[in-house]
């Protein structure tokens, strides 16, 4: 079966360098979801999107920026990295966005900001 | 906020062993809760999910959870563990309109052969 698909895998950039990933929701999939895993850390919500208008947001910083576009891919735009944003990025898509619709979850995109 | 409390942040068994991994959850009201295991350099898969119905569900890989909803609990089980079920497992709840899952700190696990 299709499953989500990330862009890049493995990212490196420069400090105050920008970043774009991109994410592949599963086909037929409505919402997307990005998250971020800090090294050792639980996944944090960033941000959402159903039928390409934001939805919902989390602790996404006012750097980065993100959107869905009309074939239902997203794309998350990071600006001005830090070393901090240093994490692995996931993407997650379902169908529709209510509680009980079921996240699938991306292979991830790795940053690692030097 | 919400919050997922998981207890074990390292837990460490031999194979055959019974595993138990608690979950807490904050959110009072009507919720969705999920376990997802993580293997090393691998994406998040699900393991089970509880939206409503029998409170014991159960999921892949023999795994299978019970929702308590007086303890606000939602702790997953194995019987007999193997090996490869070595991993990292994140307990997670989705609540209200939030569209995000909220996520515990996760459970490293490792089995011994």
């Amino acid at each position: 079966a299709a499953g989500v698909i990330q862009s890049p895998r493995h990212l490196i950039k420069e400090k105050r360098e920008t970043a774009t990933l991109k994410c592949y929701p599963i086909p037929r999939h409505d919402t997307v979801y990005w998250y971020q895993q800090g090294p050792g850390q639980d996944p944090q919500f960033l941000i959402s999107f159903y039928e390409k208008m934001q939805s919902d947001k989390g602790s996404i910083p006012d750097r980065f920026s993100a959107q869905q576009f009309s074939d239902y891919h997203s794309e998350l735009n990071m600006s001005s990295l830090e070393l901090g944003d240093s994490a692995l990025y996931f993407c997650a898509s379902s169908l529709g966005r209510g509680r009980s619709n079921e996240q699938f979850f991306g292979p991830g995109t790795r940053l690692t900001v030097l | 906020a919400q919050s997922v409390s998981q207890h074990n942040h390292h837990v460490i068994l031999s194979e055959a062993a019974s595993l138990e991994l608690g979950c807490n959850y904050s959110y009072g009201g009507t919720v969705n809760l999920f376990w997802y295991v993580q293997y090393p350099g691998q994406h998040l898969q699900l393991l089970l999910k509880y939206f409503s119905g029998d409170p014991l569900v159960k999921g892949i890989k023999g795994f299978e959870a019970e929702f308590i909803k007086s303890k606000f609990s939602f702790n997953l089980r194995k019987p007999s563990v193997q090996w490869s079920d070595t991993a990292e497992y994140f307990c997670a709840v989705k609540s209200g309109g939030a569209d995000g899952l909220t996520f515990g700190k996760g459970t490293h696990l490792i089995i011994q052969p």
